[in-house]
């Protein structure tokens, strides 16, 4: 049960930047809930990559970078890198809900 | 350094129930909230159930698809999380992982695969 709508797949090339938009609504992101963003590389179990919004815990490079603003939120990352090849996933809380609710998922490709 | 290990995965028919565990190292389960997210396969997380700390009253809560069927518990003592999965459905089959919880998941396990199918 996605309430929150990435797009599927983004591409770059190494050293471009690009960004995934994550669109939710009054009751999760647009109520003020936090957002955070998670990396999950292929076979592994996802990580944390950004917390409350625009915060990156220890070992995040800090071409990772997050912003929220009225009911959505993005991350971007610069200077990209083959190793950034992953499926990234967004997350808050819904209210309507009254659980956790995670985004659709993009699926970043480094061309 | 926060360890969280699940295990108890396998094949289990529909209508059945597993009860899936969580070890935890470098943290007291008491003493955080916990919660279980899934994955089936190719897809994307979906949050089961959290379940609070001691001191904020140990309360469970549970996403609608499992809300009634699905259990969150912890044994203190053996500083562990449970799922217990009743009725399941064929739906239900997915890479179950346990995490800390406090507006972020923090700490991640490896997961462990539950297949429901006849």
């Amino acid at each position: 049960q996605s309430v929150l709508t990435q797009p599927p797949s983004v591409s770059g090339a190494p050293g471009q930047r690009v960004t995934i938009s994550c669109t939710g609504s009054t009751s999760s992101i647009g109520a003020g809930y936090d957002v955070h963003w998670y990396q999950q590389l292929p076979g592994t179990a996802p990580k944390l990559l950004i917390y409350a919004n625009n915060n990156r815990p220890s070992g995040v490079p800090a071409r990772f970078s997050g912003s929220k603003s009225g009911t959505s939120a993005s991350l971007a990352i610069s200077g990209l890198q083959a190793e950034d090849e992953a499926d990234y996933y967004c997350q808050s809380y819904d209210s309507s809900l009254s659980g956790y609710v995670f985004g659709t998922g993009t699926k970043v490709t480094v061309l | 350094e926060v360890q969280l290990v699940e295990s108890g995965g396998g094949l289990v028919k529909p209508g059945g129930s597993l009860r899936l565990s969580c070890a935890a190292s470098g943290i007291t389960v008491s003493n955080v909230w916990m919660t279980w997210v899934r994955q089936a396969p190719g897809k994307g997380l979906e949050w089961v159930g959290r379940i609070k700390s001691r001191t904020d009253g140990g309360t469970t809560d549970y996403a609608a698809p499992v809300k009634g069927r699905f259990t969150v518990s912890r044994d203190d003592s053996k500083n562990m999380l449970y799922l217990q999965m009743n009725s399941l459905k064929t739906e239900d089959t997915a890479v179950y992982y346990c995490t800390t919880v406090a507006g972020k998941f923090g700490n991640w396990g490896q997961g462990t695969l539950v297949t429901v199918s006849s």
